[in-house]
């Protein structure tokens, strides 16, 4: 079956730009999960959803980001102003529930020039 | 604060021998460990995991072991080969019942290459 889909895969935007990301998770999976990974890093966590809800964004660096999942299915991930420090690949998954593996989508590399 | 570390950067093998990656934490709550394989332009996929209550957990080829008075986790893969090659991620999460559950804490990752 189709995995975790992400689009675009590529984004260059200039600083002080806003972007949208994307990410459609497997389908009947309850959950899902966004990550940051910078050069040379492992994954960060950002957010994940259970359902529509955020169940935990902890992981947010600051006010300038904000993710959604408005119908408990697809989500994006918004980041407004941005900066050269956001250029990272944006990582999404998607799990059956809470306490299942988490899938992973190709990622989103974002470059902020 | 790097709660999940891989403090060797890369890790270079004949094809045929047996592969050992290691993995450290630090934060006590973690009770569920994963590993993670990542060729690149692609996103991490799942290899294997293991829960706090036990200390060895197999799957074919790849064996994770724990040792959770040392706070340190091994993933073996025996015999290597050549497709192994990828970057491999140590991944920790919280009690499964508090709602940080869901977060996936990852280590550097460790770069494996297997020679032919």
């Amino acid at each position: 079956g189709a995995g975790v889909s992400q689009t675009p895969s590529n984004k260059v935007t200039e600083k002080g730009k806003y972007v949208e990301l994307r990410c459609d998770p497997i389908s009947g999976h309850t959950a899902l999960y966004w990550y940051r990974q910078s050069l040379g890093q492992g994954p960060e966590f950002l957010i994940y959803f259970q359902g529509t809800g955020a169940a935990d964004d902890s992981g947010l660096p600051n006010d300038r980001f904000f993710a959604v999942r408005p119908e408990g299915s697809v989500s994006t991930l918004k980041i407004q102003r941005t900066e050269r420090g956001d250029s990272a690949v944006y990582l999404c998954a998607s799990s059956s529930r809470t306490s299942e593996t988490q899938y992973f989508g190709p990622g989103t590399r974002l470059t902020v020039l | 604060d790097q709660q999940v570390k891989q403090n060797s950067p890369s890790l270079s093998v004949q094809e045929g021998r047996i592969s050992i990656l290691n993995c450290d934490y630090t934060n006590s709550m973690f009770d569920y460990f994963l590993w993670y394989k990542k060729y690149p332009a692609e996103g991490p996929t799942f290899l294997i995991s293991i829960s706090s209550i036990k200390d060895k957990n197999e799957d074919g080829r790849f064996t994770v072991f724990l040792n959770k008075s040392a706070k340190h986790l091994s993933l073996h893969i025996v015999p290597s080969q050549p497709g192994d090659s990828a970057v491999y991620f140590c991944a920790a999460s919280e009690d499964r019942g508090g709602t940080s559950y869901g977060k996936l804490t990852f280590g550097q990752g460790t770069i494996l290459t297997v020679h032919p």
